[in-house]
């Protein structure tokens, strides 16, 4: 059982569109970060969200974390070819150290 | 190029067999993370490692262990191999450790358990 769910799973859109990714648990968290991962390679962090409610901007991409910290999403703008890739959400709960929880992944294909 | 370096990329090998992934994390990083990353599971955390210390563990079976030496290299030992073994391991690293570091991720180790 993923303590994370991301949805949609697969998500196709033509270039130019809007599109919102959702990342949705029961568990509260210390903070939140998104990824991207190409085929093959590491995921690359995008984004730290801290505190309940926080929304950070990045270009074209926008992030916000749920009040509860129990939630998040990615929203972006005009997507382009080069959005293509898979989205990660992870949660991090911190004792000790860093306990990382990663969401389901979604996968985005940005057709031309 | 994140700066992370894991070795090898690629390793096959049997059931029952035992394997050593090892990582250098980036210059001046002090925590190592260790993932799992299979296309049933997704990417399943393993343990963090700071400064030589175990702090923190995941989703990790007792037949892995992993260890950080004292130049801070990690090494991440899977014995009593398994055909669902099989999957992407990625080393990661930060400076502190702390909640909302950012991670740099390797580019990972492909195990295949034939």
């Amino acid at each position: 059982t993923q303590l994370l769910e991301q949805s949609p799973q697969f998500l196709s859109i033509q270039e130019g569109e809007n599109l919102t990714v959702y990342c949705n648990s029961s568990s509260v968290f210390s903070s939140l970060q998104w990824y991207r991962q190409e085929p093959g390679e590491g995921p690359v962090l995008l984004v730290t969200v801290v505190t309940g409610g926080e929304v950070k901007k990045l270009k074209r991409l926008t992030f916000q974390f749920g009040d509860a910290r129990k939630d998040s999403s990615l929203h972006i703008t005009a997507a382009q070819p080069g959005d293509t890739g898979l989205y990660l959400c992870a949660g991090v709960k911190w004792h000790t150290g860093n306990q990382f929880y990663f969401g389901t992944g979604t996968s985005l294909t940005v057709i031309p | 190029d994140s700066g992370v370096t894991q070795t090898p990329k690629h390793l096959i090998t049997a059931t029952g067999q035992r394997v050593t992934l090892r990582c250098s994390p980036r210059s001046g990083d002090l925590s190592v993370y260790w993932y799992q990353q299979s296309l049933d599971q997704g990417l399943q955390f393993l343990i963090h490692y700071y400064n030589g210390e175990e702090r923190a563990k995941g989703n990790i079976l007792e037949r892995f262990s992993a260890q950080q030496f004292p130049d801070l290299h990690s090494e991440l030992n899977l014995s009593s191999l398994e055909l669902g073994d099989s999957a992407l391991y990625f080393c990661a690293s930060s400076d502190m450790g702390l909640a909302g570091d950012e991670q740099f991720f390797g580019p990972g180790t492909r195990l295949t358990v034939l």
